[in-house]
């Protein structure tokens, strides 16, 4: 099974100022079959982005994707009060399953 | 797009959680995407359950494979999972939500809407 290991577990940052996660997978996810979520508390998760760096529908441009083989990327330029959250990527590119990361919380400063 | 749960919030140990989503504005007999069953246990992060297509065919987390099935009723633009066999463990926010699925040794996705998700608690 592909683990995903995001990271920090916790990112403290303020209004305006830019944060960068990290998701690591234990073996190459085929095809760049990365996919990033965020999540309120009390919500579900909301589609951001696919294929490692294409945006959801509805999604802004300051909320941007990268990366490729186990190195992967989520970069929000500009952070808004709205943004903070907990943000989960998910690969769907090997075996077994569908697997998820744990999370990271972007908490305000 | 909107999918919506339905089911009992509390089940008892060693009996079937079941839950029903509720399609709408999208037809599930449309095809190109499939219909899948997520859990967060409190506090924890997500766990994939399972997906069917509107053609009936299913694939499942291996891990959950023995207690699962996954089952769609076209006519009602629904879908359904029943658990067998529950435990505290199986405690959790469950959500269903619509998946585009690829190929890659195995049939993969990423899931695009969600349900709002409802809490099931298993305690006697």
């Amino acid at each position: 099974e592909i683990v995903l290991t995001q990271s920090p577990g916790t990112l403290s940052l303020s209004p305006g100022e830019r944060a960068t996660l990290s998701c690591r997978a234990s073996q190459s996810v085929a095809s760049n079959y990365l996919a990033w979520y965020q999540q309120k508390p009390g919500r579900a998760p909301r589609l951001l982005i696919y294929g490692a760096s294409t945006r959801a529908t509805g999604i802004p441009d300051r909320f941007s994707g990268s990366g490729s083989g186990t190195d992967f990327t989520l970069t929000i330029r500009r952070l808004e009060p709205d943004d903070f959250a907990v943000y989960y990527c998910q690969q769907y590119g090997g075996s077994p399953a569908n697997t998820f990361g744990l999370g990271t919380k972007l908490e305000m400063k | 797009v909107q999918l919506q749960e339905s089911g009992p919030g509390l089940v008892k140990p060693s009996q079937t959680l079941s839950l029903t989503c509720s399609v709408s504005g999208w037809s599930i007999s449309s095809g190109g995407h499939y219909w899948s069953w997520i859990r967060q246990h409190p506090g924890k992060g997500l766990e994939w359950i399972g997906y069917i297509y509107y053609s009936g065919s299913t694939y499942y987390n291996p891990s959950l494979k023995s207690r699962i099935t996954i089952s769609v009723d076209r006519s009602k633009n629904q879908f359904s999972l029943k658990l067998s066999s529950v435990t505290a463990a199986d405690t959790a926010v469950y959500y269903c939500a619509r998946a585009l699925v690829y190929y890659s040794s195995g049939y993969y996705g990423y899931f695009d809407s969600w349900g709002q998700g409802t809490l099931v608690t298993v305690s006697s």
